[in-house]
Parts: structure tokens; sequence; C-alpha cells
């Protein structure tokens, strides 16, 4: 079964920490998304990769970065966490072409005190 | 740009009632239309696709017609269960783009 795999599905860390969050793919996909989901506010981008070492901003990158460094790898890094980057965080991959759609992780809900 | 509307939520419905939760698009061309289900505290999950113009798409009980006169890929479903309470999230891809457009997502409450 393909799967995207993030790391942690609980995490809670203090403010001001460095924090990773880790997923991969094991489907050889080309494209990796970060998004973070909050109540009314949708799925918002925050940072995606169409291949390896190439990032790309989304739309809302301002306090996070991001490493691909292997193809089945994509790293979230919140450089000094802080409470407003408490959310649920979500991993995706897909084909290069998004008419293929995109397969999501499960998630990491990340609470930030 | 494309967009992607979709009803606000929440839907309440009780247990065997039929579901329509209304999405509708904006795109040039051809793009792929998509429906996801999210269950509490887990990631979205894939639950139909249509690649094109009156194409259906099934899965669960669920279908979608992909209806380019009227830009609308509406989720039905006939009877619905406890279980099928989620939030639903209606996107659109394109053969030329590597993002998906999301709406804004509808969450299902089914009661017993």
């Amino acid at each position: 079964d393909v799967k995207v795999t993030q790391s942690s599905r609980y995490l809670v860390k203090r403010t001001g920490e460095k924090v990773f969050l880790e997923c991969v793919q094991d489907m050889d996909h080309e494209n990796m998304f970060w998004y973070r989901q909050d109540p009314g506010l949708g799925l918002r981008l925050i940072y995606f990769s169409y291949d390896v070492k190439m990032k790309e901003k989304g739309d809302i990158p301002e306090g996070y970065s991001v490493s691909r460094e292997k193809k089945e790898r994509f790293s979230l890094i919140l450089e000094s966490a802080s409470t407003n980057q408490t959310s649920m965080y979500l991993c995706a991959s897909s084909l290069p072409h998004s008419n293929y759609g995109y397969t999501f992780g499960s998630g990491t809900r990340l609470t930030v005190v | 740009g494309d967009s992607v509307t979709q009803m606000e939520g929440p839907v309440t419905l009780s247990e065997e009632a039929f579901l329509t939760i209304n999405c509708t698009y904006t795109a040039t061309g051809y793009p792929s239309l998509f429906w996801y289900v999210q269950y509490p505290g887990e990631g979205l999950q894939l639950l139909l696709k249509a690649t094109k113009a009156d194409d259906k798409g099934s899965n669960k009980g669920f279908e979608a017609t992909y209806r380019k006169e009227t830009t609308s890929f509406h989720l039905e479903k006939g009877s619905v269960q406890v279980s099928d309470s989620a939030v639903y999230f209606c996107a659109l891809g394109r053969n030329a783009g590597n993002m998906l457009t999301f709406g804004g997502g509808t969450r299902l409450m089914v009661k017993p």
C-alpha cells in the first residue's frame, strides 16, 4: 500500500524551540507539499517542492523553512516555534501534474506552549 | 485564476438521509476534479475523482458527476451513516500545474 508517512501524530514543543516535522513517501513522487489546517481557514500551503533540493514558497511561508535532500523526504522546519504555529500540519505528495491528485499523510498535531 | 467553492457547513443529517454537498469551480480548459474526505484527527483521503466532462466518480456509495455546462461536481450519497461524519473537500487539478486548488471544506455530521 502506497504511503505518505509523517513522523509524529502529536507533538508538544516550547516557544522558541526549533521544530522538525518529517515526511516520507514511498511512491517516487516528484512533488511534495506542506499545508497547515486551522478551524475556519481551510488548507493553507506553506511550501512545496517539485524536485530534490528545490523549494517554492506557498501562501504562508513566514516562520517556516523546508529541506528536501532526498526525493522521498520533505522536512518542515519551524526555526523558532511560536504559539500561533499551533496547528495541524499535513504533508502530501504527487506526480508532476496535479490532475493526478495528491496522497496525504495522517497529519501532525503540533501544540506550542 | 482557478477557484473552488463549496457550500458552507456544517451539514447535519439523520442516519439514512440523502446527502448532497455542492461544489462549483472556476477554471479554464478541462481540469480534473476530486473529492477528498478527512475523518476526525486524520489526514485527507481521496474519495473519488473524475477527469473529463460527464465522467462519474464513485466510491463507498458516494457519487459525483463532472458537469462542465454548470461547472459543478456535487457529491451525493443515497443513505448516509454515522461513520460518514467527516469534512469533505472538493478540489481541482490541471495537467499543466503542480498544485491542487481546494475548496474550503464542508463538515458533515450524521446523527443516529
